[in-house]
């Protein structure tokens, strides 16, 4: 199985600050066919269902506000926030789809300071 | 918009089979292109997916969970089931019905998800 790593486990940004999340896979997750990276990130707000943030490593999914991007290839992947806002506290998950299972990090909280 | 609706029961004893079936409304189950499957979630812990299946009935399953889990898909009755078998305390966890684009490994990224159904295995 790939193994997903997401450092840190816990994040406490200010208001309007930048947050990075940082996501490393055991094995690469490009695949040389079509230069494509198989990593999405997931916001999980609290008692609600995960949310598809980013997919392709760095493809935002409809609806999602430009402050989040993701960025990053191989086994390295980086999610940015680049102005917190109140609403974006949640645990935050990184995915490989590369090969089967597919897997996720163990979650990174983020907090207000 | 795809919703996907959890129906089971909340409360299994240990070594009993838990029976999932998962709704799919607001577009066909028969789509191309799209996986149908469950991620569960441990209280206060991290998402594990369980398996996928696409409408032909080609499943994927996680290997730590292969021996106990089985798939099914109702084109007609547009839903999915889960069957899982030789319950213990470490399957409690809220299961959720999910969508999935398909991809190199059967199933990419989860673009839909249902609210979730806790099930708790105990005596």
């Amino acid at each position: 199985d790939i193994v997903m790593t997401q450092s840190p486990d816990s994040l406490a940004v200010s208001l309007g600050e930048r947050a990075t999340i940082n996501c490393k896979s055991s094995q690469s997750v490009l695949y040389s066919s079509n230069n494509k990276n198989y990593l999405a990130w997931y916001q999980q707000k609290a008692g609600q269902p995960p949310k598809l943030l980013i997919y392709w490593a760095s493809n935002r999914e409809s609806g999602v506000p430009d402050r989040f991007s993701g960025s990053g290839s191989g086994t390295d992947f980086t999610l940015t926030i680049s102005s917190l806002q109140p609403e974006d506290v949640a645990v935050y998950y990184c995915q490989q789809y590369y090969v089967t299972p597919i897997t996720f990090g163990q979650g990174t909280r983020l907090e207000i300071k | 918009q795809v919703q996907l609706q959890e129906s089971g029961p909340r409360l299994v004893r240990p070594s009993e089979t838990l029976s999932l079936t998962c709704t799919v409304s607001g577009g066909s189950i028969s789509v191309y292109s799209f996986y149908w499957g469950l991620i569960r979630q441990p209280p206060g812990k991290g998402l594990e997916w369980i398996g996928s299946i696409y409408n032909s009935g080609l499943t994927y399953y996680n290997p730590s969970l292969k021996s106990r889990v089985a798939m099914s898909v109702d084109t007609s009755r547009n839903q999915f089931s889960l069957r899982l078998t030789s319950l213990t305390a470490a399957d409690t966890a809220v299961y959720y019905c999910v969508r999935a684009a398909s991809s190199i490994a059967g199933t990419g990224e989860v673009d839909s998800w249902g609210q979730g159904i806790l099930v708790t295995v105990s005596s």
